[in-house]
C-alpha cells in the first residue's frame, strides 16, 4: 500500500467553525507533513512530525493545530480561520528525515478548503 | 536558508524534448527531488539526485551538478499528459525538502 489518504476532499467552513482534516498512511513511514498550497504556487511547509513528535512548526498561526495520535494518523485542527486560509491542504509522509536515504515524500490528494 | 529558482512556464510540442532547469543555493545539501503535479492533484515523485551525474528513468532523466548548484529534468518524447507543473525540491541541512515555485509545462499538438 503506497497510498496516503486524506479526508474530507472538500471543506467549506465559516470563520467561527471548528473542523479537522485527517490524513492516514500505512507504509510504515515515521515522518508526516502538512503543506498549504495556493493556486499556481508551490507547496508551503506548515508542520513536520517525526516519530509522532512535532519537529518543525514553520511559524504557523495557532488557529492551525496539528496532532499525531499514532504513527499512521495525522490531523490538522482548524479554528477561527480567515478567508485567506482558503487553499489546498496536502498531507505527505516519508521515511524519517535523513541524509542517508532517498525518503521521497508520498502525498495525499489534498483537502480543498474554502473559508467564508 | 535556501533559494531555489525555476522558470515559471515552458511550452513544447508533442513528441519533442524539453529541459527544465533548477538552480539552488542552500546551506547543506542532501539531495534534490523532482515532482510532477497535475492541476488539482497531489505531487508525485519523479526522481532523486544526490551525486553528480545523470539519472535516467524511462522518458524522464534528471541531472545534478553540486558544484554549480544546478539540476535539470529532461523529458523526452513528450506526450499531452506531460502537461503539468514540475517542482524541484532541495533537501538541505534539515533533511526536509524545500520546494521551488514550480515550472508549468504546456505540451501542445
Amino acid at each position: 500500500d503506497t497510498e496516503v489518504t486524506q479526508t474530507p476532499k472538500h471543506l467549506v467552513m465559516g470563520m467561527t467553525n471548528k473542523k479537522s482534516l485527517k490524513c492516514e498512511q500505512h507504509m510504515g513511514h515515521r515522518a508526516m507533513y502538512w503543506y498549504k498550497q495556493k493556486a499556481k504556487k508551490p507547496p508551503e511547509l506548515m508542520f513536520v512530525y517525526s516519530y509522532e513528535k512535532l519537529s518543525i512548526n514553520e511559524s504557523v498561526p495557532s488557529r492551525f493545530s496539528p496532532e499525531c495520535p499514532n504513527s499512521s494518523l495525522l490531523n490538522l485542527h482548524l479554528h477561527a480561520l480567515q478567508p485567506e486560509d482558503s487553499a489546498l491542504y496536502l498531507c505527505a509522509s516519508s521515511q524519517a528525515p535523513s541524509g542517508r536515504v532517498v525518503n521521497e515524500q508520498f502525498f495525499g490528494p489534498g483537502t480543498r478548503l474554502t473559508v467564508l | 536558508g535556501q533559494n531555489i529558482d525555476q522558470p515559471t512556464e515552458m511550452t513544447a510540442t508533442e513528441g519533442a524534448i524539453v529541459q527544465i532547469n533548477c538552480t539552488y543555493q542552500t546551506s547543506g545539501f542532501n539531495g534534490l527531488f523532482w515532482y510532477q503535479q497535475h492541476a488539482g492533484e497531489a505531487p508525485t515523485f519523479l526522481s532523486y539526485n544526490v551525486l553528480d551525474g545523470l539519472e535516467e528513468k524511462g522518458r524522464f532523466s534528471s541531472f545534478l551538478s553540486r558544484s554549480k548548484g544546478y539540476s535539470y529534468l529532461l523529458l523526452k518524447e513528450l506526450q499531452m499528459k506531460d502537461s503539468a507543473s514540475y517542482l524541484c525540491a532541495v533537501k538541505g541541512g534539515s533533511y526536509i525538502p524545500t520546494f521551488g515555485r514550480g515550472t508549468s509545462l504546456i505540451v501542445h499538438p
